[in-house]
């Protein structure tokens, strides 16, 4: 299996622009999870996903984020309009049976929004 | 609400010492615990987990730790530090929900000296 694969690696972009993000979870796994770390904040749950319907995004920082997993091999996170103080490394992650196997990490997006 | 806390955000050892790093979590149901480690500019990997049975848990790189439900805790150890172990090494939590979800310490960046 090759992971979690997240693209793009490095993703530059000006202020107002739209983001995208994207994750392809480990096959067979039923849980997806995107989270943002920053030095400020350290590792921050934004949203997490079960059989693709989404439980808990009350780590979304704002309306301007959004998450979307259209089917179990996929998932994207947008950031529109995008703005400086969201730059970060965006990580995807992905589980099964809740975890009791772990969790695997994508390499990580880093996002600079200049 | 399921918590971690990782004690020390640096923790500095001499090359060959004893390696210490703490974690105390709070849940209100049998957790699951992970450690994790970051090299700079890179991905989280799993060093080790403990879901059920045995407490002491062994990993990757010669790390071990073990559960202990009266303390709430779970720190990692190893015996004798090798320059390669620097690293921010991540304690996380999953349990408290159906779904899985992992929530992280604040994370610990270990130093070693030669």
């Amino acid at each position: 299996d090759a992971g979690v694969i997240q693209s793009p690696r490095h993703e530059v972009t000006e202020m107002g622009q739209e983001v995208t993000l994207r994750c392809k979870p480990i096959s067979g796994h039923n849980s997806l999870f995107w989270y943002r770390q920053t030095m400020m904040r350290g590792l921050e749950l934004l949203i997490y996903f079960n059989n693709n319907v989404p439980i808990d995004d009350s780590g979304m920082p704002e309306d301007r984020f959004s998450a979307k997993m259209p089917n179990a091999s996929f998932s994207t996170l947008k950031i529109q309009p995008s703005e400086p103080r969201d730059s970060a490394v965006y990580f995807c992650a992905s589980s099964f049976n809740k975890g009791s196997y772990g969790y695997t990490f994508g390499s990580g997006t880093r996002l600079t929004v200049v | 609400a399921q918590s971690v806390t990782q004690l020390g955000s640096h923790v500095s050892v001499s090359e060959g010492a004893l390696v210490l790093l703490r974690c105390n979590y709070s849940s209100s149901v049998p957790p699951y615990l992970f450690w994790y480690v970051q090299y700079p500019n890179q991905g989280l990997q799993l060093l080790l987990k403990y879901t059920t049975g045995a407490t002491l848990v062994k990993g990757i790189n010669g790390f071990e730790a073990e559960f202990k439900k009266s303390e709430t805790s779970f720190h990692l150890t190893k015996p004798s530090a090798h320059m390669s172990d620097a690293a921010e090494y991540f304690c996380a939590l999953a349990g408290g929900t159906s779904y899985g979800k992992l929530t992280f310490g604040q994370g610990t960046i270990l130093t070693v000296h030669p």
